[in-house]
């Protein structure tokens, strides 16, 4: 069964608006992963938080992190049309030395 | 490094034929993992494996399905015999079990049985 879920699955903004993502799990996790895939493309690695943190900052991404909640969210600030793709949650559970498990995704779509 | 190297990109096959993914982690990762895409059932874990030892098959569909992971760059999945339904665009990663373990993707490979 998969590990994460995000919410929502689908979300359209205009571009200069942030977006937010939002990721739920189940179990005690290692750390928890954010990737974003272009259409027709393998997914690229874009942030970890590990379990000890609570918040995490990339260029334009905020990740924070609710162990006490088992979730995430991913905010994407100032979107541009570059942004539009498809972005997955994934944990790596505490049970497991290296397993990495997906969530559902989120299909973000940035209007001009 | 050129990253996880994933062969052949496309594949189209008739139903009851045998389908072999191929797979090249990036040197030095000692964790291999195969996924599959489709739009009704998302991103699934087939199989990974560490150190070349698969650790969790639980993923795996069927008994049509098996995985090989015979040396450090090298990896297999197998669908024998393949159906319609094995249709997805099948993913293979990599990474490292010490220090950062972010996974890598290959570019996928997208099969349509036929």
């Amino acid at each position: 069964s998969q590990q994460g879920e995000e919410d929502p699955q689908a979300l359209s903004i205009q571009e200069g608006e942030n977006a937010t993502m939002n990721c739920s799990y189940k179990t005690s996790i290692n750390n928890l992963q954010w990737y974003r895939q272009n259409s027709g493309r393998g997914l690229v690695h874009l942030i970890l938080i590990r379990s000890n943190e609570r918040e995490k900052h990339s260029g334009r991404l905020r990740v924070t992190l609710d162990t006490s909640k088992k979730s995430s969210s991913l905010l994407i600030t100032a979107s541009r049309a570059a942004d539009t793709a498809s972005y997955f949650c994934a944990t790596l559970p505490y049970s497991s030395a290296s397993k990495i498990i997906f969530g559902s995704g989120t299909r973000l779509s940035i209007r001009p | 490094d050129a990253g996880v190297i994933q062969s052949p990109r496309h594949e189209v096959t008739e139903m009851g034929q045998e389908v072999t993914l191929r797979c090249k982690p990036i040197s030095g990762h000692n964790s291999l993992f195969w996924y599959r895409q489709t739009m009704m059932r998302g991103l699934e874990l087939l199989i990974y494996f560490n150190n070349n030892v698969p650790i969790d098959d639980s993923g795996m569909p069927e008994d049509r399905f098996s995985a090989k992971m015979p040396n450090a760059s090298f990896s297999t999945l197998k669908i024998q015999p393949s159906e319609p339904r094995d249709s997805a665009v099948y993913f293979c990663a990599s990474s490292s079990t010490t220090g950062n373990t972010e996974a890598f993707f290959g570019q996928g490979t997208r099969l349509t049985v036929v």
